[in-house]
């Protein structure tokens, strides 16, 4: 069974502050998937990222990246110069074991204000 | 890209009715559909894996009897939770993958049922 610990529960920060959300992840698989998604107050969830564990190379994407320590098992994403839009909530999701399932963390809330 | 739909968005209904939320794969064949469960402010829960024309596999502790799952069809999975009570509230997500496990999941938005 694979688990995901997500210890920040909320972060608030002010536009344009990086901010870096944690992921940590267990599993016994040797290959998987890892994902983030974002899930703002209307409830759609939105595709961020997904990553092969064979893929040690850390992604950036905008004002987005993530940085893949597979030693660690942690899969963080850090939002650079935050913006309002930017408040949802964020999980980070790995997937793999039988079935290819997803297994949501618990989430961290993001909060950017003014 | 993909799109998956869900429907209805919000519904209310009364303790011991039942309720069908349709899940539909828009622009692909999913073969393989999953139903999550959210409470406020929690994480999402899957509930079953449904692979068309088979039987849905539930997860540990999801009630197959209480929440049946039919996914007849390439582009539609349903979810029918019968004789709701107001504890199943919840928001219910769907989600898509065309294939085998490199294929990634689509998500539907979501349908946020209140038993009144």
């Amino acid at each position: 069974a694979q688990k995901v610990t997500q210890a920040q529960t909320e972060i608030s920060v002010v536009e344009k502050e990086d901010v870096t959300l944690d992921c940590v992840y267990e599993t016994r698989d040797t290959t998987y998937y890892l994902f983030w998604y974002k899930q703002p107050p209307s409830g759609e969830l939105v595709f961020l990222i997904r990553r092969n564990s064979f893929d040690e190379q850390n992604e950036i994407s905008g004002r987005y990246s993530w940085n893949f320590q597979k030693s660690t098992s942690s899969f963080n994403f850090t939002i650079t110069a935050s913006q309002v839009v930017d408040s949802a909530v964020y999980f980070c999701a790995p997937q793999g074991g039988g079935g290819n399932k997803l297994t949501f963390g618990t989430g961290t809330q993001l909060k950017v204000e003014l | 890209g993909a799109v998956v739909s869900q429907h209805p968005s919000r519904v209310i209904c009364k303790s011991g009715t039942s309720v069908k939320i349709e899940c539909r794969s828009l622009d692909f064949q999913a073969t393989t559909m999953f139903w999550y469960r959210q409470f406020p402010k929690q994480s999402l829960m899957l509930m079953a894996t449904s692979n068309e024309g088979s039987k849905a596999t539930y997860e540990q502790g999801v009630e197959k009897d209480k929440f049946l799952i039919n996914h007849a069809s390439l582009t539609l999975s349903t979810l029918t939770v019968t004789s709701a009570h107001p504890e199943d509230s919840s928001f219910y997500i769907c989600s898509a993958r065309e294939g085998g496990e490199s294929y990634e999941q689509y998500f539907g938005p979501g349908t946020r049922l209140t038993v009144t």
